[in-house]
């Protein structure tokens, strides 16, 4: 069966501060994957989604960058935080080309002070 | 402009009833459209889905109805149980994009 993991679970951090992001796909082969973002309250917002290793499209621009160094892992970062990156993030994947099923990860909480 | 739309935005039902979700959109290429459920700290979870060729998709007690003419969906909760209140969002897909489009949710409640 496919696990899906975000670390941290939580984190606060200091505005300007740099910030990285992890999610690791288990049991599935070369997963479609994304990064979302959810404001308290709110709704899902992509930010990034990735169909190989090496590659990354940005969907929303939002001082942040994505990476996918391993098939089975999606990176998160920035170098400067702003207050308005607090939120939850939230990782997915999909196994087909499209994109339509997509399951989502525990996610993370970030506060940033 | 929010391409899904949801309403209402929370809505309370007694243990038991049937509570109504629904949901419009505006592209007529979304053609594939899943309902999420969230419970507060938690990742959405999928719930029920329906792609844009059929009217009506059953799971249990989870049913989407669809009209496509309206561009309109609901999701009906039968029997609705205190463990179902939580936070569903209705979104869309069009065909090969992986762009999913989320609406602002309806937070549900049921009563005991």
């Amino acid at each position: 069966a496919q696990t899906i993991h975000q670390w941290p679970v939580a984190e606060i951090k200091a505005v300007g501060s740099p910030l990285s992001l992890g999610c690791t796909i288990k049991g599935k082969s070369s997963p479609n994957l994304y990064w979302y973002w959810q404001a308290t309250g709110g709704t899902l917002q992509q930010l990034f989604y990735s169909i190989t290793v090496g590659q990354v499209e940005s969907v929303v621009q939002l001082n942040l960058s994505a990476s996918r160094p391993k098939d089975d892992q999606f990176i998160l970062s920035t170098e400067k935080l702003l207050l308005s990156h607090s939120g939850f993030y939230l990782c997915a994947w999909s196994l087909d080309w499209g994109g339509a099923e997509q399951y989502f990860g525990p996610g993370t909480r970030l506060t940033v002070l | 402009q929010q391409q899904v739309r949801q309403s209402p935005q929370s809505l309370t039902v007694w243990e038991g009833e049937t509570a109504i979700l629904n949901c419009s959109y505006e592209d007529s290429t979304f053609n594939y459209f899943p309902w999420y459920q969230q419970f507060p700290g938690e990742g959405p979870a999928l719930l029920i889905s329906i792609r844009s060729v059929s009217d009506k998709k059953e799971d249990g007690r989870f049913t989407i109805f669809f009209n496509k003419r309206e561009k309109k969906l609901s999701l009906h909760i039968t029997d609705s149980q205190p463990g179902d209140s939580a936070t569903y969002f209705c979104a869309a897909i069009t065909g090969n994009t992986g762009k999913l489009i989320f609406g602002l949710g309806t937070t549900l409640q049921v009563q005991p």
